[in-house]
């Protein structure tokens, strides 16, 4: 069964720290990873990694995966209060548009 | 593009009540999936299809019907509501393809409570 872990479950920083978020999982024929950011309404897409040690990057926020360990991290960078959400990863295995998700890691930022 | 569209944004229903949650994309996705969220447990899903016509069963299917009869409409039906079943509750669609690396984008979720 396709499983998803995140780690820490919620953490609690200050503006301009940095954060590093865990994702690892177990899952059959591995087709990409999927990281979400939801604000007390729906997901909205982060980014997709498919390829070992390529790290996708958009402003503070980068993420990378290791298909041999089977994790990925995102980190976030110069953390402002608007970073404060509950970040989600997925993964998409053997069946297309099928995602099996983490918990999510609460993320608060305070200024 | 209106995306991915859900109604209602809230409901609240009875035990044993029916009712069904509408679900529509105008973007021409074949995927479309119904999750379920609840405290700590991250999205769960509940029914996916392929393209019209194809339906499947995702990891919580109990006490929820699912028919694809267009490309676009996904209405997720629950036929005897429970309490258990209080939840908020996303669609989501995605493209298809053969290299189907795609995101899925949600709709703004329903919130429906069952007393």
């Amino acid at each position: 069964e396709d499983k998803v872990v995140q780690s820490p479950l919620s953490l609690v920083v200050h503006e301009g720290d940095t954060v590093t978020l865990n994702c690892s999982y177990e899952v059959t024929n591995f087709r990409s990873l999927l990281w979400y950011k939801q604000e007390k309404k729906a997901p909205t897409f982060l980014f997709m990694l498919t390829s070992s040690g390529i790290e996708k990057k958009s402003g503070r926020l980068s993420s990378i995966l290791d298909k041999k360990e089977l994790f990925s991290i995102l980190n976030i960078t110069a953390t402002q209060t608007g970073d404060s959400a509950v970040y989600l990863c997925a993964v998409n295995g053997r069946t297309r548009g099928k995602l099996v998700f983490g918990a999510g890691t609460i993320l608060r930022v305070k200024s | 593009n209106a995306g991915v569209t859900q109604t209602p944004k809230f409901q609240v229903l009875k035990t044993g009540q029916s009712m069904t949650l509408q679900c529509a994309q105008d973007m021409n996705h074949e995927y479309m999936s119904w999750y379920r969220q609840d405290p700590g447990m991250g999205l769960r899903l509940i029914h996916y299809s392929v393209g019209a016509g194809i339906t499947d069963q995702g990891e919580v299917p109990n006490g929820y019907n699912v028919s694809r009869s267009t490309t676009e409409d996904f209405p997720l039906r629950l036929l005897s509501a429970a309490p258990s079943q209080t939840s908020v509750y996303f669609c989501a669609s995605s493209l298809a393809g053969y290299s189907s690396y795609n995101e899925q984008f949600f709709g703004p979720g329903t919130r429906l409570t069952v007393l």
